[in-house]
């Protein structure tokens, strides 16, 4: 079974632009969560969808965005990047417990490394 | 703001011997407890996932234990080898928010 995919994985912008990260789960899973990693810090939730529809929203600016598509696979979009931006990104996908009152477990992509100059 | 703390941020422990690390989290509104080891150029794997106050979860040499009421959470790792060297991460899964630890970095001295 295929795991978690994510791409690119390396991505260099400059400050004001915008990028969009790919992630597709593993087959059967609808769950799709993304995650914000930088040094020194735990993993900060983002959001999750399920279904197409964003479920659950973590404590990010508007400029985060993301959408899930038919088949589950999902996009985040960051837009007017900026240096702080600089991070790994991770997703993770699962069956479709709602992620915060399940004890579904996750799968993590090998994440996409940001770097913002 | 609820916060999740691991301790120690880091640990080395030569090859063979046992060792633990805490996830401590806020006693309130608990539903459950993760852990995951995350390798060095790999995905955060899952390793266990709690709900139960005095929960205890085995996987090989890698246990973990759970007190909601003081809040925390023991990780022990019996007899550690190279291969048990990774961060490992705990995650507090309470009312709609799932907060995570930075980590407890562990290196195995062969």
């Amino acid at each position: 079974k295929a795991g978690v995919t994510q791409t690119p994985r390396y991505l260099i912008k400059t400050r004001g632009q915008q990028v969009t990260l790919s992630c597709s789960p593993i087959s059967g899973h609808r769950s799709v969560s993304w995650y914000q990693q930088t040094p020194g810090q735990g993993l900060q939730f983002l959001f999750e969808y399920f279904s197409e529809t964003q479920r659950n929203k973590g404590n990010f600016p508007g400029r985060f965005s993301g959408r899930q598509f038919s088949n589950s696979r999902s996009e985040m979009n960051v837009s007017t990047l900026e240096l702080g931006d600089s991070a790994l990104y991770l997703c993770a996908s699962s069956f479709g417990g709602n992620l915060f009152t399940s004890t579904d477990t996750q799968y993590f992509g090998p994440g996409t490394r940001l770097t913002v100059l | 703001i609820l916060n999740v703390e691991q301790s120690p941020q880091s640990l080395h422990v030569q090859e063979g011997d046992s060792t633990n690390f805490t996830c401590s989290f806020p006693s309130s509104n608990f539903y459950a407890l993760h852990w995951y080891r995350w390798e060095t150029a790999k995905s955060p794997e899952a390793l266990f996932v709690m709900t139960l106050n005095g929960d205890e979860k085995k996987k090989g040499r890698i246990s973990a234990t759970l007190n909601t009421k003081e809040g925390y959470s023991y990780l022990y790792i019996k007899g550690s080898q190279p291969e048990d060297s990774a961060t490992y991460l705990c995650a507090f899964d309470s009312n709609y928010q799932l907060i995570w630890g930075a980590g407890t970095k562990l290196i195995i001295k062969p």
